[in-house]
């Protein structure tokens, strides 16, 4: 199986300063990687999901963008956090292939905006 | 309308019960269906995974979908005090290159010892 190491774990910023959360796997290769938001006491919020090296898609308009420049690497990043940026964020990878299309989370990073 | 609806609960057991969790949804696209059993403060981890209507069974944990009426749930038997967990179930459309997964809510479980 797939394992999904983000990091890091907590982290505490202040409005307006720059993020950068990543996101790598291992255990698969091509595999289709995903940014979930999860705000307290709510189900999960697909943000950007890739498909390949270099290809990402947006699902709502907000502060934050993501990158892939590597295979099994994800990047979150936000140029100025806003309060509202703050929540869990996690990171998941499905594999492409026709069968056995689990996805694998990461075991999140709580991000307080403050 | 969401396209997944579950009750986020809490739902509160005592010790050896069975315990249902239920979620429908509206998009008849759906083919893979997922439960993810979420701790505190931890990432989802996945429990049980189907494909196509019918039951499926993995320990005390079975895993059931019924897509005429666009329902799934998951059967926990002789629950444990660390079942206590938020259950989310996942699901995602087979034609749909993205494999995104659609989840529920969440719903709280809490087993009493």
């Amino acid at each position: 199986s797939q394992t999904i190491h983000q990091w890091p774990a907590t982290l505490v910023q202040p409005v307006g300063s720059p993020l950068s959360l990543e996101c790598t796997v291992e255990g698969t290769s091509n595999p289709n990687l995903y940014w979930y938001r999860q705000a307290a006491g709510r189900g999960l919020q697909l943000l950007f999901y890739s498909v390949g090296i270099g290809q990402i898609s947006s699902e709502v308009p907000q502060n934050l963008s993501a990158s892939r420049p590597q295979d099994r690497q994800f990047i979150l990043s936000s140029k100025k956090l806003l309060l509202s940026d703050s929540g869990f964020y996690l990171c998941a990878s499905r594999h492409t292939g026709y069968q056995n299309t689990e996805a694998f989370f990461g075991q999140g990073t709580r991000l307080t905006v403050v | 309308q969401k396209e997944v609806e579950q009750d986020p609960g809490p739902l509160s057991v005592p010790e050896g019960a069975i315990v249902s969790l239920n979620c429908t949804y509206s998009n008849s696209a759906f083919q893979y269906f997922m439960w993810y059993r979420q701790y505190s403060r931890k990432g989802p981890e996945l429990l049980m995974y189907t494909y196509s209507s019918g039951n499926k069974e993995d320990g005390r944990f079975t895993a059931q979908v019924d897509k005429s009426s666009k329902y799934i749930s998951l059967f926990i038997r002789d629950s444990q005090p660390s079942d206590s967990a938020t259950y989310l179930c996942a699901m995602s459309a087979r034609k749909d290159s993205s494999y995104k997964l659609i989840f529920g809510s969440g719903t709280r479980l809490l087993v009493r010892p």
